[in-house]
């Protein structure tokens, strides 16, 4: 079955600063997709950014880049130039096709930004 | 174009009452999905629907739980006989086609409490 986990259920970064948030899965499929979730207080579920499995390049969108190391099922989240409004539950997900649709989501990782 | 709609916000049910949540998706979206989310949780798979079919409804609890997408109107998630362990976050959300290569959108969410 396929398990997406997060070791960090909480992270703090100064304003400014770089953080990583580190996310590994489990699957036995060699084609799938991989998100990350933004959930701040309002619990409005915000796409951050999304990798398709297939494709070597790791995404990036603006401040928010990811590394996949599909060998070590590895899918980190790296927030740069963090800002105050960053704060919020971070989820990483993963695509289920077998059958269905679905995302099977981590636990999640509580980001503090410190002004 | 209005986002996911999910009605209530909030939902204040006595033990053995009825819940009914509902979603509308998004315009032109016939796929809908339902997840729960227990405090401190990430979201959990309930069931997927696409219009007046039921996909896949492998996360939902065998009893008292039931799901329909009519042709006609907003999706619905059925809770019968509620117990305090149903309080949670409800989320809904939809996109156009399956397919972890298209977004789904998510609502606000529900948030159940059964006293």
């Amino acid at each position: 079955a396929q398990t997406v986990t997060q070791s960090q259920p909480e992270m703090s970064v100064q304003e400014a600063e770089t953080v990583t948030l580190s996310c590994t899965y489990d699957t036995s499929e060699s084609d799938y997709y991989l998100f990350w979730y933004k959930q701040p207080p309002s619990r409005q579920m915000i796409l951050v950014i999304r990798q398709e499995a297939y494709k070597q390049q790791n995404a990036t969108e603006n401040r928010f880049s990811v590394n996949f190391q599909k060998a070590a099922k590895s899918f980190s989240l790296k927030i740069s130039d963090s800002q105050l409004g960053d704060a919020a539950m971070y989820f990483c997900a993963y695509w289920f096709q077998g059958g269905s649709e679905k995302l099977v989501f981590g636990k999640g990782t509580k980001l503090t930004v410190n002004p | 174009n209005a986002g996911v709609m999910q009605n209530p916000r909030h939902l204040v049910r006595r033990r053995g009452q009825e819940a009914r949540l509902r979603c509308s998706p998004m315009k032109g979206h016939s796929h809908v999905y339902w997840y729960r989310q227990l405090p401190e949780e990430g979201l959990k798979f309930m069931v997927y629907l696409q219009k007046e079919n039921i996909i896949d409804e492998s996360g939902m609890p065998k009893e008292r739980f039931s799901a329909e997408f009519p042709k006609e109107g907003p999706s619905i998630l059925r809770i019968q006989q509620v117990v305090r362990g149903d309080s949670a976050a409800y989320f809904c959300a939809s996109s156009p086609m399956a397919g972890g290569n298209t977004e789904a959108f998510f609502g606000q969410g529900t948030r159940l409490t059964v006293v």
